[in-house]
């Protein structure tokens, strides 16, 4: 079976340019999760969306950061300008729903280095 | 909101050796457990989970079980391999209507021959 696939796995790009992180969530997986990894503060969750839907985008940082999910099996996550703060790996999860003990599934993630 | 507090790491063991990694939590409601592991530059996979008090979670030798009274999850494992090299995240699920993972801020267990 297939996992969540993310693309690209590295991305290197200037401040100030648009950067677009894309995620394929497992087939028949309900809820998708963007998630932030860095040094200093950990992994973060930014947004998740429930049967396409956003639910809570209280992680986004600010609006340089966008997020969508325009059917069950495709996301984006923008970031219009970066800015080297931005550097870090970027993970996607699905999983079945929303419920107990649900387990979310994760990408490999997106490497993202902003210069 | 939620909170995790994991064991600070790194850690450092010979192969064989008996791993505690220790968790406490605080969490709205009545959360799910997890432990997240993490390979070196791979995505975080799931271990073990618990989703009620005083349950076991276990999966490839490690164990971590759910105490509500202690609010803690703490994770083992009786013999570690090399292979179990790798960063260890705890985490609950709480529930309600916003089914959200709150993560510690991971413990780096390196195992050594």
């Amino acid at each position: 079976d297939a996992g969540v696939i993310q693309s690209p796995r590295h991305e290197v790009t200037e401040m100030g340019q648009e950067v677009t992180l894309r995620c394929k969530p497992i087939s028949g997986h309900n809820s998708l999760f963007w998630y932030r990894q860095t040094m200093m503060r950990g992994l973060e969750l930014l947004i998740y969306f429930n049967n396409n839907v956003p639910i809570d985008d209280s992680g986004m940082p600010e609006d340089r950061f966008s997020a969508k999910m325009p059917n069950a099996s495709f996301s984006t996550l923008k970031i219009q300008p970066s800015e080297p703060r931005d550097s870090a790996v970027y993970f996607c999860a699905s999983s079945l729903g929303q419920g107990r003990g649900l387990e979310q599934y994760f990408g490999p993630g997106t490497r993202l280095t902003v210069t | 909101g939620n909170s995790v507090t994991q064991m600070e790491g790194p850690v450092t063991l010979s192969e064989e050796a008996f791993l505690t990694i220790n968790c406490t939590y605080t969490a709205t409601g009545y959360p799910s457990l997890f432990w997240y592991v993490q390979y070196p530059g791979e995505g975080l996979q799931l271990l073990l989970k618990a989703t009620k008090a005083d349950d076991k979670g276990s999966n490839k030798g490690f164990e971590a079980t759910y105490r509500k009274e202690t609010t803690s999850f703490h994770l083992e494992k009786g013999s570690v391999q090399v292979s179990d090299s790798a960063v260890y995240f705890c985490a609950p699920l709480s529930g309600g209507s916003n089914y959200k993972l709150t993560f510690g801020k991971g413990t780096l267990l390196t195992v050594n021959p």
